[in-house]
């Protein structure tokens, strides 16, 4: 099935380190959600990026959306235990029509 | 708001068995419901799209005599596993959007997922 890239596939860092997830399409999208997913949960809606160069905030959560609309990325700054989890991008537009084609996800894992 | 269930949470069948599995939209009508599977550790991969009153939409690879998807109202959907075989043990998530659709926004509401297991 289609797939957004989604890079790193793991990363395990210390308490209070920071941490970025990259997605990368190669098809111009109308938007990108991300989303996150607790070990044994569902997947849960974060946020939504629309424009062209959007940036977007939440507490520690710094949500980018590239100048063409192909690529994002989701930086946390200084992690915290609560922070474990899978973290997926997900892309609507270009190629992928009006679905929703998740990346392959980043699973973090954070040492206390 | 916008919370959406599914029944059952988990269940163990079978193999050569039926399985329903519904999804629920408790507190919005769903125009359109997404039925999506994951592996473990691996991403959510889109099965159909069902919308109200219409026949589903499957993706490329997924056999619809197998994964019978019926979307009787406006808050219901159901995915029925027919003829289960320990390879379609996987964790089954669905999703709906919500109406009125508000433009530009795509956003779906996931419900809690139902993990098949199929012995």
């Amino acid at each position: 099935g289609q797939q957004v890239m989604q890079i790193p596939q793991y990363q395990h860092v210390q308490e209070g380190e920071d941490f970025t997830t990259y997605c990368n399409s190669s098809t111009t999208l109308s938007n990108i959600q991300w989303y996150k997913q607790r070990p044994g949960g569902h997947p849960v809606f974060l946020i939504q990026l629309v424009k062209s160069g959007e940036v977007k905030k939440q507490k520690r959560l710094t949500f980018q959306f590239g100048e063409a609309k192909k690529n994002s990325s989701l930086h946390i700054t200084a992690t915290q235990t609560t922070d474990v989890g899978t973290y997926f991008c997900a892309a609507i537009g270009g190629e992928y029509g009006n679905k929703l084609v998740f990346g392959a996800g980043t699973i973090l894992r954070v040492k206390s | 708001g916008a919370v959406v269930s599914q029944h059952p949470s988990w269940v163990i069948c079978k193999s050569g068995t039926s399985v329903k599995i519904e999804c629920r939209s408790l507190d919005f009508q769903a125009t359109t419901m997404f039925w999506y599977r994951q592996f473990p550790k691996q991403s959510l991969m889109l099965m159909a799209t069902s919308n109200e009153g219409s026949k589903a939409t499957y993706e490329q690879g997924v056999e619809k005599d197998k994964f019978l998807i019926n979307h009787a109202s406006l808050t219901l959907s159901t995915l029925t596993v027919t003829s289960a075989h320990p390879e379609d043990s996987s964790f089954y998530i669905c999703s709906a959007e919500g109406f009125p659709r508000m433009v530009r926004s795509y956003e779906q509401y996931f419900g809690p997922g139902t993990r098949l297991t199929v012995t």
